[in-house]
């Protein structure tokens, strides 16, 4: 059973510093989402990662994909506070003809000025 | 412009009234899903449908139904909701289904759902 883990839960940083979500994952899989969800609001599309060594930046979000070591990192560069939401990874879960993705539990990040 | 539409957004139910959450898509998508989302589980899938007329279960489907009579509409169903079933709701599409498909969904805007 494909699990898929994300820490930490919650983080509170400051702005104008960096930091790394982490998100793992217990079986092969090669094609990796992230998600960010507002309080309140539906979830936005923020990457598609869909081979070993992707990596893809948008503004000051960059993720990574290392399907070897089932691992990939969001990292935020030079926080703002418009970047405080919440982040889910979601990792394809393919089996037969359909194409589920498995959410991680999500990270809270909460940028202060 | 390019949305998946849920109705109701919000609704305050008691145990036991059968009530219907509606998902439209304007995007021609053929796969479609139903998660739930609760505090400390992320979202888990309830059901899915890769095409009309085909639909299968996900992680947690009981309690609910669904059907896929047209391409665009996928509505959920709870015939006897219960208070286990307050939660948010979000409807998603994709283009296609399998490997075909980079597999994004594209999510509504959320149905919260209190049974009480």
């Amino acid at each position: 059973e494909l699990k898929v883990e994300q820490n930490p839960l919650f983080l509170s940083m400051q702005e104008g510093k960096n930091y790394t979500i982490y998100c793992n994952y217990s079986t092969t899989s090669d094609r990796l989402y992230w998600y960010r969800q507002d309080p309140g609001k539906s979830l936005e599309s923020l990457f598609v990662l869909l081979s070993n060594g992707a990596v893809k930046q948008e503004g000051r979000l960059m993720a990574s994909l290392d399907t070897k070591a089932r691992l990939s990192t969001l990292h935020i560069t030079a926080a703002v506070h418009d970047l405080s939401a919440t982040y889910f990874c979601a990792v394809s879960h393919y089996g037969g003809a359909t194409n589920k993705l498995i959410f991680g539990t999500g990270t809270l990040l909460a940028v202060q000025p | 412009e390019a949305q998946v539409t849920q109705n109701p957004r919000y609704l305050i139910t008691v145990t036991g009234k059968k009530l219907t959450v509606t998902c439209s898509q304007n995007m021609n998508h053929e796969y479609m899903s139903w998660y739930r989302q609760d505090p400390g589980l992320g979202l888990r899938q309830i059901y899915y449908s890769m095409n009309v007329e085909v639909t299968d279960k996900g992680d947690v489907p009981e309690g609910y139904k669904v059907s896929r009579k047209e391409k665009r509409n996928f509505p959920l169903i709870l015939e006897s909701p219960s208070p286990n079933q307050t939660s948010l709701y979000f409807c998603a599409s994709s283009p296609t289904s399998g490997r075909a498909s980079t597999g994004e969904l594209f999510f509504g805007e959320g149905s919260r759902l209190t049974v009480l």
